[in-house]
């Protein structure tokens, strides 16, 4: 079975401050994918970020990127120079072959 | 990019009806399309694996009979929510993957009340 594990319900960050979102992981298979999804108020998930576990070069997406440790199992988002419209819930998600596993999210706000 | 239409995006439905989602692949070939539910300020929970052609899976946990899922085509999988009740009310939301390792594309979702 799969588990993720995002440890913080809620984040604060000032505008133009950086933030770390956390996650951790746990899964049997050797070939998977870790993804970072964005969720507004809308509700429609937004990919944001995804890293290839057999890379161990750490994925950026402009003013996104991650911290990939995979002996530790982990997968933490940086989130710089942070703007109004980052503020939503983040999922932190495996993907293997049967779909995605999620972690329970973190509410980031951003303060102005 | 990858597009998943879902429709409808808000549906209210009298206790003991059934009701329908669609979900479309708009620009590629979903062979696989997965079933979310998500409760408020709670996470997404898989659901059931739709696949084109064959029977979908479901998690443990999910009635088969309660909520039937069709994967017609390549591009279109529906889930209908059979004698539906208040506790069924939720946010359906369905997503399926371009290409392994692409990330999933996700339809809008679809706001389900049961009254």
């Amino acid at each position: 079975a799969q588990t993720v594990t995002q440890s913080q319900p809620e984040m604060s960050v000032q505008e133009a401050e950086t933030v770390t979102l956390s996650c951790t992981y746990d899964t049997s298979e050797s070939d998977y994918y870790l993804f970072w999804y964005k969720q507004p108020p809308s509700r429609q998930m937004i990919l944001v970020i995804r890293q290839e576990a057999y890379k161990q070069q750490n994925a950026t997406e402009n003013r996104f990127s991650v911290n990939f440790q995979k002996a530790a199992k982990s997968f933490s988002l940086k989130i710089s120079d942070s703007q109004l419209g980052d503020a939503a819930m983040y999922f932190c998600a495996q993907g293997g072959a049967d779909g995605l596993t999620f972690g329970k999210g973190t509410h980031l706000i951003i303060q102005p | 990019g990858a597009v998943v239409s879902q429709h409808p995006s808000r549906v209210i439905c009298k206790s003991g009806t059934s009701v329908k989602i669609e979900c479309r692949s708009l620009d590629f070939q979903a062979t696989t399309m997965f079933w979310y539910r998500q409760f408020p300020k709670q996470s997404l929970m898989l659901m059931a694996t739709s696949n084109e052609g064959s029977k979908a899976t479901y998690e443990q946990g999910v009635e088969k009979d309660k909520f039937l899922i069709n994967h017609a085509s390549l591009t279109l999988s529906t889930l209908t929510v059979t004698s539906a009740h208040p506790e069924d009310s939720s946010f359906y939301i369905c997503s399926a993957e371009q290409w392994r390792g692409n990330g999933y594309t996700f339809g809008s979702g679809t706001r389900l009340t049961v009254v």
